[in-house]
C-alpha cells in the first residue's frame, strides 16, 4: 500500500520561511494534501495539489510537487508563532487518504 | 452546520469493557472514516464507509466494528477494550474521494486501563 514519510520536527524563528518535506510511494495518487493540527484539535485542510501540477501558491503557502521523485514540500513564508502546529502530508487513494506521521513545526519569537 | 461531531470527548475504560464512539455529520457526506492517532505514528485508518450500508476495513481494523445505517452517523464500537487501544480517535467525512476535503471531528481521547 501507499507509504508517506515526513521529517518529524522543524524549528524556525518568527519571520523565517519554513519548508516541510514529504515523500510518497504510490505514483497513482491523484491528490496530495497538507493538513494542520493545532494542540487538542482535529485536522484542518491547509491546501492540496493535483498530481499534474508542479506548484501551487496560496497566500503564504507554496506547495511544490516533484512527481519523478515523488516528493512534496510545503513552504510557509514569513512564519508566525501561530503557525506552530503539526503538519501532515496525505496522499489520496481509491477511497481514503494515507497520512504521514506528521511534522511538528515550532516557531520561536 | 455543526460539521463533524464526536462524543464523548474523553473516556476512560477498563480492560474488557465495550463502548461505542459516536460520530455524526450534517453535511450529507457519503464518505466517512475513523482514524486513530498515536504519538509518532500519525493517523492510521481503522474503518471507512463510502455510503450508507457500505463499510470496509482500513489499516488497523482489529478490535473495532463499524456500521453505517444512515448517511449521518458512523459509530465505532470497541468490543473488548485493550490498553493498546488507548489513543485519540478522529472521525472524518467528505463529499467524495479525490479532491474533496476531509472534514475532521474534534476527536475522542480514550484511555484503557
Amino acid at each position: 500500500g501507499e507509504d508517506v514519510e515526513q521529517s518529524l520536527f522543524l524549528s524556525v524563528r518568527e519571520g523565517d520561511s519554513s519548508v516541510i518535506n514529504c515523500t510518497y510511494t504510490d505514483s497513482s495518487s491523484t491528490y496530495l494534501y497538507w493538513y494542520k493540527q493545532e494542540p487538542g484539535a482535529g485536522l484542518q485542510l491547509l491546501t492540496y495539489i493535483f498530481s499534474n501540477m508542479d506548484m501551487k501558491q496560496d497566500q503564504r503557502l507554496t506547495v511544490l510537487l516533484n512527481k519523478k521523485d515523488k516528493h512534496l514540500s510545503l513552504r510557509i513564508a514569513d512564519t508566525q508563532t501561530g503557525d506552530s502546529a503539526i503538519y501532515f502530508c496525505a496522499a489520496s487513494g481509491y477511497s481514503t487518504l494515507t497520512f504521514g506521521k506528521g511534522t511538528m513545526l515550532l516557531v520561536s519569537p | 452546520n455543526a460539521g463533524v461531531t464526536q462524543t464523548p470527548k474523553f473516556q476512560v475504560l477498563k480492560t474488557g469493557q465495550s463502548m461505542t464512539l459516536q460520530c455524526a455529520q450534517d453535511m450529507n457526506h457519503e464518505y466517512m472514516s475513523w482514524y486513530r492517532q498515536d504519538p509518532g505514528m500519525g493517523l492510521r485508518l481503522i474503518h471507512y464507509s463510502v455510503g450508507a450500508g457500505i463499510t470496509d476495513q482500513g489499516e488497523v481494523p482489529n478490535g473495532y466494528n463499524v456500521s453505517r445505517s444512515t448517511t449521518e452517523d458512523f459509530p465505532l464500537r470497541l468490543l473488548s477494550a485493550a490498553p493498546s487501544q488507548t489513543s485519540v480517535y478522529f472521525c472524518a467525512s467528505s463529499a467524495g474521494q479525490g479532491m474533496d476535503e476531509q472534514f475532521f471531528g474534534p476527536g475522542t481521547r480514550l484511555t484503557v486501563l
